[in-house]
């Protein structure tokens, strides 16, 4: 079975400044999508990215990017000029083609507090 | 607006008290799920169901039951709750599985079992 490890329970970053949050995940698939999930305080599931892992080029959605490194099982999210708006808990995800269920495997989570 | 809603919200009830809480999309989507969200352990899928009628057991199903009698709805059922299962449930839903097609969650039930 896949597991995602979060291995940064909580991060800081001081506004407009840059911060890069860890995913790794483990699996015997070559072919998955992985995903991260922004919950801020009103518990609202919000998609921020996704990757596809057949594709090489790293996944952008304006101030978020990430670093996908398919050999290392490495799925990182860089938050850039962050906002206090930022401020949430934020999970990694991977979900299998072969799931008949369409499920999402979560990591724990990663809370990020935006510092004014 | 396409949206997922569940009701209640917020739902503090006793053990062994039968609790059913609903889950609607309309999205049209054929999969649906229901995941719970626990401190230091992520969303766990419990059900989900490809479509009317059709409902599979996810990783954490012990003490759960589900149905799918229409499209639409989704509704999780505990027939005799224990406080293991406090926790924040999502529905989720999504049409067939595919990078492109987004799951979406409903605004989540905080669910506490005295």
């Amino acid at each position: 079975a896949q597991t995602v490890t979060q291995s940064q329970p909580e991060m800081s970053v001081q506004e407009a400044e840059t911060v890069t949050l860890s995913c790794t995940y483990d699996t015997s698939e070559s072919d998955y999508y992985l995903f991260w999930y922004k919950q801020p305080p009103s518990r609202q599931m919000i998609l921020v990215i996704r990757q596809e892992a057949y594709k090489q080029q790293n996944a952008t959605e304006n101030r978020f990017s990430v670093n996908f490194q398919k050999a290392a099982k490495s799925f990182s999210l860089k938050i850039s000029d962050s906002q206090l708006g930022d401020a949430a808990m934020y999970f990694c995800a991977y979900r299998s083609p072969m799931e008949y269920g369409n499920k999402l495997v979560f990591g724990a989570g990663t809370i990020l507090r935006v510092k004014s | 607006e396409a949206q997922v809603t569940q009701n209640p919200r917020y739902l503090i009830t006793v053990t062994g008290k039968k609790l059913t809480v609903t889950c609607s999309q309309n999205m049209n989507h054929e999969y649906m799920s229901w995941y719970r969200q626990d401190p230091g352990l992520g969303l766990r899928q419990i059900y989900y169901s490809m479509n009317v009628e059709v409902t599979d057991k996810g990783d954490v199903p012990e003490g759960y039951k589900v149905s799918r009698k229409e499209k639409r709805n989704f509704p999780l059922i505990l027939e005799s709750p224990s406080p293991n299962q406090t926790s924040l449930y999502f529905c989720a839903s999504s049409r067939r599985p595919s990078a492109n097609y987004e799951q979406y969650f409903g605004p989540g039930t905080r669910l506490t079992v005295t």
